[in-house]
């Protein structure tokens, strides 16, 4: 099956600075890749989402970007501040596998006001 | 309002005490997915369903079990058989159809002692 990677696993930047975590994924045929954010105690928010035929994807401050010959994706933050901080993962999805989703194993991410 | 939820946010159990976790969607999603959010770690699947009257066993399966008698419902029962109990479990659901987009209900955080 798929393997997602995910680094780092805790990130801390100081207000107004960018963060960027980045994936790794195995199977060439996974072909969408959303963002959550997760806050304590609760469930997982989509935040931006790409699928494999686009190079990036950016909305405001998020942005997405895919590597399909690297098989990897990444997720840019810019001008943070202290309301981004919470544990972000990514994900991978095979079309025709009933919809799967393999996620990542999380960053947290800490912005220093 | 339109979303997923799951009850109750906290549940506490004996061991050797079989329990059922709610979810309910208004999405008028096809597919809805369990999963088991451990700490430091990602999402693991338990079961996922893509119709009604029909479910698939994820990756961690074992000592679980589903049903999905009605669209807008998928509750989980967490048996005595299951070892590691203790977790956070998520709910979701997509649209299906090639529709990727998966969104998470709140969560139930259960507590076996």
């Amino acid at each position: 099956g798929e393997n997602v990677e995910q680094h780092p696993s805790t990130l801390s930047v100081q207000e107004g600075d960018s963060a960027v975590i980045k994936c790794t994924y195995s199977d060439s045929a996974s072909n969408y890749f959303p963002w959550y954010k997760q806050e304590l105690g609760k469930g997982p928010q989509l935040i931006i989402d790409i699928r494999s035929n686009v190079g990036e994807k950016k909305d405001q401050r998020i942005a997405v970007t895919l590597n399909k010959t690297a098989k990897h994706f990444s997720l840019h933050i810019t001008e943070t501040q202290p309301e981004d901080s919470a544990v972000y993962f990514c994900a991978a999805s095979i079309p025709n596998t009933g919809n799967q989703f393999y996620f990542g194993t999380g960053t947290s991410l800490t912005v220093i006001p | 309002d339109g979303g997923i939820t799951q009850s109750p946010k906290y549940l506490f159990r004996k061991e050797g005490q079989n329990v059922t976790l709610s979810c309910e969607q208004n999405l008028n999603h096809d597919a809805m997915y369990w999963y088991r959010q451990d700490p430091g770690q990602g999402l693991r699947l338990i079961y996922y369903s893509q119709i009604v009257n029909d479910f698939q066993k994820g990756d961690i399966a074992e000592g679980y079990s589903v049903s999905r008698e009605k669209k807008e419902s998928f509750p989980l029962t967490v048996t005595s058989a299951q070892k590691n109990p203790t977790a956070f479990y998520l709910c979701a659901s997509t649209p299906g159809q090639g529709a990727y987009e998966q969104y998470f209900g709140p969560g139930t955080r259960l507590t076996v002692t």
